[in-house]
């Protein structure tokens, strides 16, 4: 069965450091997602992207954070200088396009980021 | 905005019990309403989805929720657990006002402990 994968699984950075993580989504999803969720808290809703562009995004992604597609299959979240405060798994996820399983969203295992 | 609550942070129960966890939403549209497994160690997983029709809904391993549109409730059932369903369970929800593109809102969590 198809999956997300995600590299790294474990990522440790000084702050003021950049990061990329990276995700490689289903093949034949359009849909992609980045959420994040903090030790002992809520996971919350990043970006999503479609058609090579930010389709939705929350507060959480500001101007530190961006988002890319280098490439047919890879899909990236960049943070150009990370704090303290951005340590927490980051998921990736994606979605077919087209009809009622466009909004079903499948999940990678995560990249646990540190900042230290 | 929309906002998921899951009453029950923790639940412990014996292997052969009846489980029942809450989950309420808020938001006056249309919503796409989700259950999502995260068993030790792995990824998230769907459980099951409403999208649209019959409010009952059976998902895999048994699980099945129960769509109640007079109480913005999506309740996830289960008539008798097994020692392999200790998991954290995340009740989720989307709009479709953006397509395909809506990021998904979650609950804290549901922390299931299954004794043998």
């Amino acid at each position: 069965e198809p999956e997300v994968t995600q590299t790294p699984s474990h990522q440790v950075t000084q702050m003021g450091q950049e990061v990329i993580l990276r995700c490689v989504p289903i093949s034949n999803h359009l849909y992609f997602y980045w959420y994040r969720q903090i030790l002992g808290q809520k996971v919350e809703f990043l970006v999503s992207f479609y058609n090579n562009e930010i389709s939705e995004k929350s507060e959480i992604f500001d101007d530190q954070f961006s988002v890319e597609r280098p490439d047919g299959s890879n899909f990236t979240l960049k943070i150009r200088s990370t704090k303290l405060e951005d340590s927490a798994m980051y998921f990736c996820a994606s979605s077919e396009g087209g009809g009622p399983r466009t909004y079903e969203q499948y999940f990678g295992p995560g990249t646990r980021l540190t900042v230290t | 905005a929309q906002s998921v609550s899951q009453h029950n942070h923790h639940v412990i129960l014996s292997e052969a019990a009846s489980l029942e966890l809450g989950c309420n939403y808020s938001y006056g549209g249309t919503v796409n309403l989700f259950w999502y497994v995260q068993y030790p160690g792995q990824h998230l997983q769907l459980l099951l989805k409403y999208f649209s029709g019959d409010p009952l809904v059976k998902g895999i391993k048994g699980f099945e929720a129960e769509f109640i549109k007079s109480k913005f409730s999506f309740n996830l059932r289960k008539p008798s657990v097994q020692w392999s369903d200790t998991a954290e369970y995340f009740c989720a929800v989307n709009t479709r006002s953006g397509g395909g593109a809506d990021g998904l809102t979650f609950g804290k969590g549901t922390h299931l402990i299954i004794q043998p």
